[in-house]
């Protein structure tokens, strides 16, 4: 079974200008989440879909990035426009199951690597 | 608010010698405790859990509530234990929903 798959796998881009992240979940998975981790920092939390609706968002840093996840399935992280701060790898997750309590294991992406100049 | 330190951002240990990662934590309530690996070139993925209280490739990990600890550790360190380990928590409720509070990492270079 394929896993979670990120594209593209490494960006490079101008400050000011616009990116779009992809992130395709294991199939069948309700929970994606978006984290990142900005250079010498931790890996931090960004937000959470149940299927195609935020359940939560409290990471996200500004109104400058936006996700999306079209009828439950991918989802897509853009920032416009990005700055120099936004340079990081950007992570997703993927777990089964309905929201709820009790953990279910996370099965992390290869990762997008942001470079903004 | 949760947070997780791992006080090491570097360990370099002789392959036979054992191993201690350091994580402490806080959290206003009772988190599960995990620890992730990276290996050079690989995704990030989960070694273990406090709740499953299991041993993987060696590794144990005991959750100390009273010192809010939960250290790694490996008797005798092999050469493919080189990577990168982070320890995280998630809250164990719904309004958590599960996300994952990560440390800064510890870098483990077995020679």
């Amino acid at each position: 079974e394929a896993g979670v798959t990120q594209f593209p796998s490494h960006s490079v881009i101008e400050k000011g200008q616009t990116v779009t992240l992809r992130c395709d979940p294991i199939s069948g998975h309700d929970n994606l989440y978006w984290y990142r981790r900005v250079m010498g920092k931790e890996i931090k939390f960004l937000l959470h879909f149940v299927k195609e609706s935020k359940q939560d968002e409290s990471g996200m840093p500004n109104n400058r990035f936006l996700a999306e996840r079209t009828g439950g399935t991918y989802s897509t992280l853009k920032v416009q426009p990005a700055e120099l701060e936004d340079s990081g790898v950007y992570f997703c997750a993927s777990s089964p199951g309905t929201q709820g309590w009790g953990y279910n294991e996370q099965f992390f992406g290869p990762g997008t690597r942001l470079t903004v100049l | 608010a949760q947070r997780v330190t791992q006080p090491e951002k570097l360990l370099s240990v002789f392959k036979g010698a054992p191993v201690e990662l350091k994580c402490n934590y806080s959290y206003s309530g009772s988190p599960e405790l995990f620890w992730y690996v990276q290996y050079s070139r690989q995704r990030l993925q989960l070694l273990l859990r406090h709740i499953s209280r299991e041993s993987i490739k060696g590794f144990t990990a005991d959750l100390n509530k009273g010192e809010t600890s939960f250290h790694l550790k490996k008797p005798f360190a092999q050469e493919e234990d080189s990577a990168m380990y982070y320890c995280a928590l998630s809250g164990l409720t719904k309004a958590a929903g599960n996300k994952l509070t990560f440390g800064g990492g510890t870098r483990v270079l077995v020679k």
